[in-house]
């Protein structure tokens, strides 16, 4: 099956700091990435989507300044979380569609955020 | 835009009965309808999806319902085993938009 993965995994940096958070499709090619995050015991929150070479579109309440998307290739997005804060702390999960005229869309095993 | 209702919040069943999780959706242009697996710590998981061409599909142990007139649909999971106990969410989307609208979750706890 498709599978997303995720790097890291967890991610401990002081404030002020920026963190890198990778994101790639190891056997298919990903048109479409989304980025999301999720608060403890909460549903999904999307965050952004990126099409490949594209800039990402941000939804409502989402500073693009702050949440970096880059999305270089088919395979590979990555979000950059720019001067973290405490409230920056989270569960940040990417997810990739298959292709076009497809709907099925698998995710990344996440990364969690701690901000000091 | 489209609104996922998801109920209940919290089931536990005991170990070898069924447990149904249910969503309603408000779009009728939506069309597409995964279920998701989550473990504590862990990215949500594709278990099953749907289409608004079927009315159920089933794999295995698991299999979802489809009523598009009620706008309603339902993952239902036989012979429950503990290593089924997660957070299910159910999702909702038109074919060919990028918004997954999720549930809320259903936090199932199968006791052995």
């Amino acid at each position: 099956g498709a599978v997303v993965s995720q790097h890291p995994s967890r991610v401990i940096c002081k404030s002020g700091t920026s963190v890198k958070i990778e994101c790639r499709s190891l056997d298919f090619q990903a048109t479409t990435m989304f980025w999301y995050r999720q608060f403890p015991k909460k549903s999904l929150m999307l965050m952004a989507t990126s099409n490949e070479g594209s800039k990402a579109t941000y939804e409502q309440g989402v500073e693009k300044d702050k949440f970096l998307i880059n999305h270089a290739s088919l395979t590979l997005s990555t979000l950059t979380v720019t001067s973290a804060h405490p409230e920056d702390s989270s569960f940040y999960i990417c997810s990739a569609r298959v292709s076009y005229g497809t709907d099925t869309q698998y995710f990344g095993p996440g990364t969690r955020l701690t901000v000091l | 835009g489209e609104n996922v209702e998801q109920h209940p919040s919290t089931l536990s069943v005991q170990e070898g009965d069924s447990a149904v999780i249910k969503c309603t959706y408000s779009d009728s242009a939506s069309n597409y309808f995964p279920w998701y697996k989550q473990e504590l710590g862990k990215g949500p998981q594709l278990i099953i999806d749907i289409r608004s061409n079927v009315g159920e599909k089933k794999d295995q142990r698991i299999a979802v319902t489809l009523n598009k007139t009620a706008k309603h649909f339902s993952l239902h999971i036989t012979e429950t085993q503990p290593e089924d106990s997660a957070v299910y969410f159910c999702a909702a989307r038109q074919t060919g938009a990028n918004n997954l609208f999720f549930g809320t979750g259903t936090r199932l706890t199968v006791i052995p």
